[in-house]
């Protein structure tokens, strides 16, 4: 089946630190690649939607300045928190479609800050 | 919109029997349910999918049925192994944009 490969699976850094996190599909052309937030014990918050070569789609109380989204290709999704802080400490996943198919989500990414 | 919402928080079975996990959205309009299953620090993983010309869709022990009417969505798994220990959450697809509901925890017990 479809796969959704996202790098780091857990990172740590300092406060005020930027991190980024990348989503790649492997085996198809993703034209759309969401990102979510996942807080212990909840469901998937969506933070985002990207589309290859347009600029992104934020739900509303996503700092886009903030969480910059960059999909350059069919293939590649990536996420940044910039001037990360405590709070910013969670589980990012992301999540593919070809429109086609059911969505796929990667293994998602734990981030720590210190 | 679309609001999900799964009745019950957590399950535990025996293990070999089977478990019932349900499911209601609110918008009659929603098309296109899947399941996942959320094990601890993992990405959610797809388990099947039914869309809304269908009632029933089976797959390897794994059975989602879909009531249009009541607008209720369940996941059947037979002969529930310790390996089917995780969350579980359905997916109902509202216009462009996908909606999760909460989750239940599955625990199956040896």
């Amino acid at each position: 089946g479809a796969v959704v490969s996202q790098h780091p699976s857990w990172v740590i850094c300092k406060s005020g630190t930027s991190v980024k996190i990348e989503c790649r599909s492997l085996d198809f052309q993703a034209t759309t690649m969401f990102w979510y937030r996942q807080f212990p014990k909840q469901s998937l918050m969506l933070m985002a939607t990207s589309n290859e070569g347009s600029k992104a789609t934020y739900e509303q109380g996503v700092e886009k300045d903030k969480f910059l989204i960059n999909h350059a290709s069919l293939t590649l999704s990536t996420l940044t928190v910039t001037s990360a802080h405590p709070e910013d400490s969670s589980f990012y996943i992301c999540s593919a479609s070809d429109n086609n198919s059911p969505l796929h989500f990667g293994n998602g990414t734990r981030l720590t800050v210190t | 919109g679309e609001s999900v919402g799964l009745h019950l928080p957590t399950l535990s079975v025996q293990e070999g029997d089977n478990s019932i996990i349900n499911c209601a959205y609110s918008n009659s309009a929603s098309d296109y349910f899947i399941w996942y299953k959320q094990e601890s620090g993992k990405g959610p993983q797809f388990i099947i999918d039914i869309r809304s010309n269908m009632d029933k869709r089976q797959g390897q022990r794994v059975t989602v049925l879909l009531n249009k009417t009541v607008k209720h969505l369940s996941l059947q798994i037979a002969a529930t192994q310790p390996g089917d220990s995780a969350v579980y959450f359905c997916a109902v697809l509202g216009g462009n944009q996908f909606y999760f509901g909460t989750g239940t925890s599955l625990t199956v017990i040896p």
